[in-house]
Protein backbone atom coordinates (compact mmCIF):
# COMPACT_ATOMS: atom_id res chain seq x y z
CA UNK A 1 0.00 0.00 0.00
CA UNK A 2 1.19 3.08 -0.22
CA UNK A 3 -1.08 5.39 1.91
CA UNK A 4 -1.77 8.66 0.65
CA UNK A 5 -0.01 10.05 -2.08
CA UNK A 6 0.37 13.79 -2.95
CA UNK A 7 1.34 15.57 -6.27
CA UNK A 8 3.58 17.81 -6.93
CA UNK A 9 6.02 17.91 -4.26
CA UNK A 10 7.30 21.43 -4.97
CA UNK A 11 5.60 24.05 -6.97
CA UNK A 12 6.49 27.57 -7.74
CA UNK A 13 3.46 30.18 -8.55
CA UNK A 14 3.40 33.15 -9.67
CA UNK A 15 0.41 35.62 -8.41
CA UNK A 16 -2.75 35.17 -9.61
CA UNK A 17 -1.67 31.89 -11.69
CA UNK A 18 -3.95 28.65 -10.59
CA UNK A 19 -3.54 25.18 -9.71
CA UNK A 20 -4.50 21.82 -8.49
CA UNK A 21 -3.17 19.84 -5.71
CA UNK A 22 -4.01 16.42 -6.22
CA UNK A 23 -3.85 13.75 -3.34
CA UNK A 24 -4.74 9.69 -3.33
CA UNK A 25 -5.40 7.26 -1.01
CA UNK A 26 -5.38 3.52 -1.12
CA UNK A 27 -6.77 2.16 2.14
CA UNK A 28 -10.22 2.41 1.47
CA UNK A 29 -10.92 5.53 4.48
CA UNK A 30 -14.10 7.29 3.66
CA UNK A 31 -12.88 10.83 5.06
CA UNK A 32 -9.93 13.01 3.24
CA UNK A 33 -8.75 16.65 4.46
CA UNK A 34 -6.77 19.16 3.32
CA UNK A 35 -4.32 20.83 5.57
CA UNK A 36 -1.71 24.05 5.04
CA UNK A 37 1.36 23.86 7.46
CA UNK A 38 3.02 27.07 8.09
CA UNK A 39 5.85 28.07 10.41
CA UNK A 40 5.16 28.27 13.90
CA UNK A 41 1.91 26.90 13.56
CA UNK A 42 -0.19 23.88 14.16
CA UNK A 43 -1.76 22.35 10.64
CA UNK A 44 -4.98 24.35 9.89
CA UNK A 45 -8.06 22.63 8.06
CA UNK A 46 -8.35 24.26 4.86
CA UNK A 47 -10.98 21.59 3.84
CA UNK A 48 -12.54 18.01 4.27
CA UNK A 49 -15.00 15.28 2.81
CA UNK A 50 -16.24 13.22 5.07
CA UNK A 51 -17.38 10.78 2.70
CA UNK A 52 -17.37 10.55 -1.06
CA UNK A 53 -19.69 12.92 -2.37
CA UNK A 54 -19.45 15.50 0.31
CA UNK A 55 -17.09 18.34 1.20
CA UNK A 56 -17.46 20.78 3.92
CA UNK A 57 -15.25 23.98 4.83
CA UNK A 58 -12.88 24.18 7.91
CA UNK A 59 -10.78 26.52 9.42
CA UNK A 60 -8.86 28.71 6.54
CA UNK A 61 -11.25 27.89 3.18
CA UNK A 62 -11.07 31.36 1.49
CA UNK A 63 -8.86 31.25 -1.78
CA UNK A 64 -9.25 27.10 -2.13
CA UNK A 65 -11.48 24.99 -3.65
CA UNK A 66 -11.68 21.28 -3.67
CA UNK A 67 -13.43 18.32 -5.26
CA UNK A 68 -13.71 14.57 -4.31
CA UNK A 69 -13.67 13.10 -7.87
CA UNK A 70 -14.42 9.49 -6.15
CA UNK A 71 -13.79 7.63 -2.86
CA UNK A 72 -9.70 7.86 -3.56
CA UNK A 73 -9.28 11.02 -4.68
CA UNK A 74 -9.55 14.12 -3.29
CA UNK A 75 -8.15 18.01 -4.88
CA UNK A 76 -7.32 20.91 -4.13
CA UNK A 77 -7.67 24.21 -6.34
CA UNK A 78 -5.93 27.51 -5.72
CA UNK A 79 -8.09 29.67 -8.45
CA UNK A 80 -6.06 32.52 -7.68
CA UNK A 81 -2.81 32.28 -6.28
CA UNK A 82 -1.85 34.59 -3.52
CA UNK A 83 1.71 35.69 -1.41
CA UNK A 84 -0.24 34.16 1.41
CA UNK A 85 -0.98 30.91 0.07
CA UNK A 86 2.56 29.63 0.41
CA UNK A 87 2.87 26.91 2.54
CA UNK A 88 3.22 22.88 2.94
CA UNK A 89 0.29 21.64 2.06
CA UNK A 90 -0.85 18.09 3.28
CA UNK A 91 -3.74 16.01 2.82
CA UNK A 92 -4.48 13.30 5.10
CA UNK A 93 -7.37 10.50 5.21
CA UNK A 94 -9.24 8.34 8.20
CA UNK A 95 -11.69 5.62 8.39
CA UNK A 96 -12.79 6.81 11.75
CA UNK A 97 -12.80 10.97 12.53
CA UNK A 98 -10.01 10.52 15.23
CA UNK A 99 -7.01 8.98 13.61
CA UNK A 100 -5.52 10.47 10.54
CA UNK A 101 -2.79 9.35 7.65
CA UNK A 102 -0.93 12.10 6.21
CA UNK A 103 0.76 12.42 2.97
CA UNK A 104 4.15 13.39 2.48
CA UNK A 105 2.83 17.23 1.17
CA UNK A 106 3.55 19.82 -1.52
CA UNK A 107 5.93 22.75 -0.60
CA UNK A 108 4.31 25.42 -2.58
CA UNK A 109 5.73 29.27 -3.55
CA UNK A 110 3.94 31.88 -4.42
CA UNK A 111 5.81 34.72 -5.53
CA UNK B 1 -11.05 29.78 21.48
CA UNK B 2 -9.60 26.37 21.56
CA UNK B 3 -5.86 25.73 21.61
CA UNK B 4 -3.13 23.24 21.62
CA UNK B 5 0.09 24.50 22.35
CA UNK B 6 3.36 22.61 23.73
CA UNK B 7 6.08 23.85 26.19
CA UNK B 8 9.38 24.03 24.22
CA UNK B 9 9.64 25.17 20.85
CA UNK B 10 13.08 22.59 20.70
CA UNK B 11 14.81 19.87 22.86
CA UNK B 12 17.92 18.57 23.00
CA UNK B 13 18.91 15.43 24.52
CA UNK B 14 21.97 12.87 24.31
CA UNK B 15 21.56 9.34 22.43
CA UNK B 16 20.18 6.92 25.06
CA UNK B 17 18.43 9.04 27.13
CA UNK B 18 15.16 9.68 27.77
CA UNK B 19 13.21 12.81 26.36
CA UNK B 20 9.91 14.18 27.78
CA UNK B 21 7.53 16.56 25.41
CA UNK B 22 4.94 18.46 26.84
CA UNK B 23 1.76 19.91 25.56
CA UNK B 24 -1.57 21.96 26.92
CA UNK B 25 -4.78 21.80 25.84
CA UNK B 26 -7.82 24.50 26.49
CA UNK B 27 -10.37 22.27 25.81
CA UNK B 28 -11.90 20.15 29.11
CA UNK B 29 -14.57 18.35 27.58
CA UNK B 30 -11.88 17.11 25.22
CA UNK B 31 -11.84 13.41 24.20
CA UNK B 32 -9.03 11.65 22.49
CA UNK B 33 -5.35 13.10 22.26
CA UNK B 34 -2.96 12.03 19.28
CA UNK B 35 0.96 12.42 19.42
CA UNK B 36 2.50 12.60 15.49
CA UNK B 37 5.92 12.59 14.83
CA UNK B 38 7.27 14.73 11.83
CA UNK B 39 10.64 14.40 10.32
CA UNK B 40 12.34 16.76 7.78
CA UNK B 41 10.30 16.89 4.62
CA UNK B 42 8.06 14.46 5.14
CA UNK B 43 4.01 14.23 6.43
CA UNK B 44 3.21 13.50 9.77
CA UNK B 45 3.01 10.27 11.04
CA UNK B 46 0.72 8.93 14.24
CA UNK B 47 2.81 7.79 16.83
CA UNK B 48 0.39 6.90 19.72
CA UNK B 49 -2.84 7.80 21.14
CA UNK B 50 -4.84 8.28 24.34
CA UNK B 51 -8.86 8.55 25.81
CA UNK B 52 -9.31 11.07 28.43
CA UNK B 53 -10.64 7.74 30.19
CA UNK B 54 -7.33 6.76 30.89
CA UNK B 55 -4.18 8.36 32.55
CA UNK B 56 -1.29 6.40 30.49
CA UNK B 57 -0.82 4.53 27.79
CA UNK B 58 2.43 2.65 26.56
CA UNK B 59 3.58 1.49 23.27
CA UNK B 60 6.86 0.40 21.65
CA UNK B 61 9.24 3.13 23.74
CA UNK B 62 7.04 5.83 24.03
CA UNK B 63 4.65 6.16 26.65
CA UNK B 64 1.78 9.39 26.87
CA UNK B 65 0.78 10.72 30.25
CA UNK B 66 -2.12 12.08 30.68
CA UNK B 67 -3.22 14.98 33.55
CA UNK B 68 -7.30 16.01 32.91
CA UNK B 69 -6.91 17.77 35.59
CA UNK B 70 -3.95 20.66 34.39
CA UNK B 71 -4.87 20.08 30.86
CA UNK B 72 -1.77 18.54 29.83
CA UNK B 73 -0.05 15.56 28.38
CA UNK B 74 3.05 14.40 27.65
CA UNK B 75 5.09 12.36 25.03
CA UNK B 76 8.05 10.25 26.47
CA UNK B 77 10.73 8.00 24.20
CA UNK B 78 13.10 5.69 26.00
CA UNK B 79 16.16 5.25 25.12
CA UNK B 80 16.47 8.45 22.41
CA UNK B 81 17.85 7.10 18.73
CA UNK B 82 18.94 9.56 16.33
CA UNK B 83 16.22 8.25 14.50
CA UNK B 84 13.88 9.91 17.11
CA UNK B 85 15.17 13.45 15.40
CA UNK B 86 11.79 14.67 14.24
CA UNK B 87 9.00 17.46 14.92
CA UNK B 88 7.20 15.80 17.82
CA UNK B 89 3.14 17.72 17.93
CA UNK B 90 -0.03 16.72 19.50
CA UNK B 91 -3.67 17.05 18.67
CA UNK B 92 -6.71 17.42 20.28
CA UNK B 93 -9.48 15.70 18.83
CA UNK B 94 -12.41 17.67 19.77
CA UNK B 95 -15.15 16.08 17.69
CA UNK B 96 -16.94 15.94 14.25
CA UNK B 97 -13.98 16.67 11.98
CA UNK B 98 -12.26 19.13 13.61
CA UNK B 99 -8.98 17.77 15.28
CA UNK B 100 -6.44 20.89 17.01
CA UNK B 101 -3.08 20.19 16.25
CA UNK B 102 -0.02 21.89 18.23
CA UNK B 103 2.66 23.99 16.57
CA UNK B 104 5.23 21.23 17.58
CA UNK B 105 8.59 20.46 19.09
CA UNK B 106 11.76 19.65 17.51
CA UNK B 107 14.03 17.33 18.83
CA UNK B 108 17.69 17.10 18.66
CA UNK B 109 19.45 14.11 19.72
CA UNK B 110 23.26 14.33 20.30
CA UNK B 111 25.22 11.22 19.33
Amino acid sequence: NAGVTQTPKFQVLKTGQSMTLQCAQDMNHNSMYWYRQDPGMGLRLIYYSASEGTTDKGEVPNGYNVSRLNKREFSLRLESAAPSQTSVYFCASSTHQETQYFGPGTRLLVL
Amino acid sequence: GESVGLHLPTLSVQEGDNSIINCAYSNSASDYFIWYKQESGKGPQFIIDIRSNMDKRQGQRVTVLLNKTVKHLSLQIAATQPGDSAVYFCADYTGGFKTIFGAGTRLFVKA
